[in-house]
């Protein structure tokens, strides 16, 4: 079975600061899993993926995310918050098969000025 | 433009009435999908389809339909809508690799509100 959890439901950090949204991850093989981002009433973006090749994955927009097998996390960082990054971020398994993604129940960040 | 469409975008209906959101895809994708999200729960999935005329229930399929005549179309049916059935949907679209394990991301739609009372 696969699931993921990301840890945080609220992240607020002030704007030039980094920026941690934990994720954690379930999977009986090495799966495909994906950061995207949400912005008020619009659908979802990718920001990046990791499918088994460098385990850092650069992303858009300055984010980046490493794999880290014995530890089944994937958590997204960015150097320095932009208020320009306050949304929704959805981390995503992919299973083996490639039939279903599964969703974490998002992180919702908050940057202040 | 690469692009997922779902329609409509904002829907009010009543328990029962019968309604369809459509969604087309011009990525020649192999996979498509629905999901809803709720709030505190994230995004579940409702159904999805590996190819043309090949649909598979995802977490949440109970109370809609889905259909796959074509590959770049895969609408979602309600037949009878209920209040708990209010949610905003996604459609999304994805690329299969040949032989192997999909490792393609998502491409959504826009998302579609819908509300039943």
């Amino acid at each position: 079975a696969q699931s993921v959890t990301q840890l945080d439901s609220h992240v607020s950090v002030s704007e030039g600061t980094p920026v941690l949204l934990r994720c954690n991850y379930s999977s009986s093989y090495s799966p495909s899993l994906f950061w995207y981002v949400q912005h008020p009433n619009k659908g979802l973006q990718l920001l990046l993926k990791y499918t088994s090749a460098a385990t850092l994955v650069k992303g858009i927009n300055g984010f980046e995310a490493e794999f880290k097998k014995s530890e089944t996390s994937f958590h997204l960082t960015k150097p320095s918050a932009h208020m320009s990054d306050a949304a929704e971020y959805f981390c995503v398994v992919r299973t083996n098969t490639g039939n279903q993604f599964y969703f974490g129940t998002g992180t919702s960040l908050t940057v202040i000025p | 433009e690469a692009q997922v469409t779902q329609n409509p975008r904002y829907l009010i209906t009543v328990t029962g009435k019968k309604l369809t959101v459509t969604c087309s895809q011009n990525m020649n994708h192999e996979y498509m999908s629905w999901y809803r999200q709720d709030p505190g729960l994230g995004l579940r999935q409702i159904y999805y389809s590996m190819n043309v005329e090949v649909t598979d229930k995802g977490d949440v399929p109970e109370g809609y339909k889905v259909s796959r005549k074509e590959k770049r179309n895969f609408p979602l049916i309600l037949e009878s809508p209920s209040p708990n059935q209010t949610s905003l949907y996604f459609c999304a679209s994805s690329k299969r690799l040949a032989g192997g394990p999909g490792t393609g991301e998502l491409f959504f739609g826009e998302g579609s509100r819908l509300t039943v009372l």
